[in-house]
């Protein structure tokens, strides 16, 4: 089973600021990671998929980047509905979460 | 637009058994793979099992293999979850997700807002 590391666990930060999400895969998944996030009492919605490509809808300011086994999240110029928790997801080999990231506000 | 909506939920004993369904709309349902993925209260992510668009390929997590049975009915638009055996560890919201295509080992584009299933004496 292929393990997803989520740095770090808690990020707290203002609105305005950018946001750095990282996720580590315990061996390659290529480009086959999406990235999601949840907030209280909701589904999670889906970001980013295959590594860098937004989901209809998403806003530009989210992106993400990296292959293999190092990926990242990034929230450029926090909003106040960004305030949420992300996870990252691998479908290379079958289909593991990360433990998840909590963006909060400072 | 894309709606998921779960039920069958609810309060069952250790060792019991449940239902969940999904009804799916406004998407053609047999052309996607469909999984259910759960939350413990307080707890993040985890798939629990996929089913193919023909519902021929079916696949579990470990943790419910055995226990858990996944099926679909495509003229009804409709995804099933049978759960037996129950524990306490099976408490969670399940979640009903879309494949974003055909294939059961890819993202999910759209999700239902759960149902939550407890198991307790």
């Amino acid at each position: 089973e292929i393990v997803l590391t989520q740095s770090p666990a808690t990020l707290s930060l203002s609105p305005g600021e950018r946001a750095t999400l990282s996720c580590r895969a315990s061996q390659s998944v290529s480009s086959y990671l999406a990235w999601y996030q949840q907030k209280p009492g909701q589904a999670p919605r889906l970001l980013i998929y295959d590594a860098s490509n937004r989901a209809t809808g998403i806003p530009a300011r989210f992106s993400g980047s990296g292959s293999g086994t190092d990926f990242t999240l990034t929230i450029n110029s926090l909003e106040p509905e960004d305030f949420a928790v992300y996870y990252c997801q691998q479908c290379s080999n079958w289909l593991t979460f990360g433990g998840g990231t909590k963006v909060e506000i400072k | 637009e894309v709606q998921l909506l779960e039920s069958g939920g609810g309060l069952v004993q250790p060792g019991g058994s449940l239902r969940l369904s999904c009804a799916a709309s406004g998407f053609t349902f047999s052309t996607f793979a469909m999984s259910w993925v759960r939350q413990a209260p307080g707890k993040g992510l985890e798939w629990v099992s996929a089913i193919s668009p023909s519902g021929i390929s079916t696949f579990y997590a470990d943790s419910v293999k055995g226990r858990f049975t996944i099926s679909r009915d495509n003229s009804k638009n409709t995804l099933y979850l049978q759960m037996s055996s129950l524990t306490a560890a099976d408490t969670a919201v399940y979640y009903c997700a879309k494949s974003a295509d055909g294939h059961t080992e890819n993202s999910f584009d759209y999700w239902g807002q759960g149902t939550l299933v407890t198991v307790s004496s």
